[in-house]
């Protein structure tokens, strides 16, 4: 199994400054990493596919980077919208997907 | 606009089988192109995927290790939605249970549309 070590589990960030959020996989999974949005009550919303590619609707504040191992999610003018739990997913060691264990980014 | 609607019960007794169901609109449980996941989160673990449905000329099936030996997943083509049913249920069961489909992006997938959520508590 690929395991997800998502850093750091906090994140304290205040509106209109830069947050980049890191994901490491235990082996590689080439670029095939998911990054998810999800607020209290609420379903994952898909960001990034593909370690780098915005989904349907999703600013262009948010921009994911990396392959392999390592990889980072940016997001370059944090919006009051935009805290939130973030989770990477690896989907590259089909069919078992697993998840980073998540980061909290919140309001400094 | 794809959309998930799940429904089920949100509480199960121990030992008891635990169903759930997803109604598909704006798509096909036959499409060749997604397939029909159920996700379980939890504190304790996080953001578990359990399995899939998926249809390529015929109907195929993924499990997770930590739950095969449980969990059965059926489409439903007459009415386009997929079901999950746990059986043998514990306490460690107790999760919010979501169902989303994955997209299929050089024959790999990502969940990109995913159902509300379906509270469940095992407990007697």
């Amino acid at each position: 199994e690929i395991v997800m070590t998502q850093s750091p589990a906090t994140l304290s960030v205040s509106p209109g400054e830069r947050a980049t959020l890191s994901c490491r996989a235990s082996q590689s999974v080439s670029s095939n990493l998911a990054w998810y949005q999800q607020k209290p009550g609420q379903a994952p919303r898909l960001l990034i596919y593909g370690a780098s590619t915005r989904a349907t609707g999703i600013p262009a504040r948010f921009s994911g980077s990396g392959s392999g191992t390592e990889f980072t999610l940016t997001i370059s003018s944090l919006q009051s919208e935009d805290f939130a739990v973030y989770y990477c997913q690896q989907y590259n060691n089909w069919p078992l997907y697993t998840f980073g264990q998540g980061t909290k980014l919140e309001i400094k | 606009q794809v959309q998930l609607q799940q429904s089920g019960p949100g509480l199960v007794k121990p030992s008891q089988t635990l169903s759930l169901t997803c109604a598909i609109s704006g798509d096909s449980v036959s499409s060749n192109s997604a397939a029909w996941n159920w996700i379980r989160q939890s504190p304790s673990r996080g953001l578990e995927w359990l399995g899939r449905t998926y249809y390529r000329s015929k109907w195929y099936n993924d499990y997770a290790v930590s739950v095969k030996s449980r969990i059965t997943i059926n489409p439903d083509t007459s009415k386009n939605q997929f079901s999950l049913q746990l059986n043998s249920v514990t306490p460690e069961d107790t999760a919010v249970y979501y169902c989303a489909r994955g997209w299929n992006y050089a024959d790999l997938y990502y969940m990109d549309v995913w159902g509300k959520g379906t509270t469940v508590t095992v407990s007697s």
